[in-house]
């Protein structure tokens, strides 16, 4: 099953600004639009950017999402501690829908 | 509001069956897709496949094909998923999800199943 690439973590202080990637491939990304999801500690994923850049009702926009070729990112600005948590990107694929490796976001 | 309250799971032994369901409510049920979603221990979330709640359809990865059943009940608002022959691969939080233009907007709380014998 294809998967989508993430770096593990990423960190950043507080008010700081941090960026992840999603790396994958014409089967996926190029073709089809992309999500970002939120799993703080023990708890279920939230969802937090769809169609590569809009988001859901709630979220604020603070984060921010974008899509080039078969890459994908996504914008944290003004971080705060209650951002620490792991991040996946998702999108379908050929073989159904493939999450990313995710990213845990450390605030120092 | 929309809610996905699941039941189910717990200890199961090599070779059992487990059968998860997920109950919606908020949402006209048979408007929309349901899915599978689970992680491992410290693992990246793994789709397992879907079902669109009005016609029965359904759709698996191939990884789960023959060994995973995802079905529903629309007078009960309620899908399930099953999975077989189960193994210690298989311990890990299952997760519903509702489908909304190809993402997820709505999940579970999940559902922990530890296969241990």
């Amino acid at each position: 099953q294809s998967v989508l690439t993430q770096p593990p973590s990423v960190s950043a202080a507080p008010g700081q600004k941090v960026t992840i990637s999603c790396s994958g491939s014409s089967s996926n990304i190029r073709n089809n639009d992309v999500s970002w999801y939120q799993q703080l500690p023990g708890t279920a994923p939230k969802l937090l950017i769809y169609d590569n850049n809009k988001r859901p009702s709630g979220i604020p926009d603070r984060f921010s999402g974008s899509k080039s070729g078969t890459s994908a990112t996504l914008g944290i600005t003004g971080l705060q501690t209650g951002d620490e948590a792991d991040y996946y990107c998702g999108t379908w694929d050929s073989e159904g829908y493939v999450f990313g490796t995710g990213t845990t976001v450390i605030v120092l | 509001q929309v809610q996905l309250v699941q039941f189910g799971a717990g200890l199961k032994r090599p070779g059992d069956s487990v059968k998860v369901s997920c109950l919606a409510s908020g949402f006209t049920f048979n408007r929309y897709a349901l899915h599978w979603v689970r992680q491992a221990p410290g693992q990246r979330l793994e789709w397992m496949g879907r079902i669109n709640a009005g016609n029965g359809y359904t759709e698996y990865s191939q990884k789960f094909l023959g060994r995973v059943t995802i079905t529903r009940d629309t007078s009960a608002s309620t899908v399930y998923m099953e999975v077989s022959s189960l193994t210690s691969e298989d311990t890990a939080i299952y997760y519903c999800a509702r489908d909304l233009y190809s993402t997820f907007d709505y999940w579970g709380q999940g559902t922990p199943v530890t296969v241990s014998s």
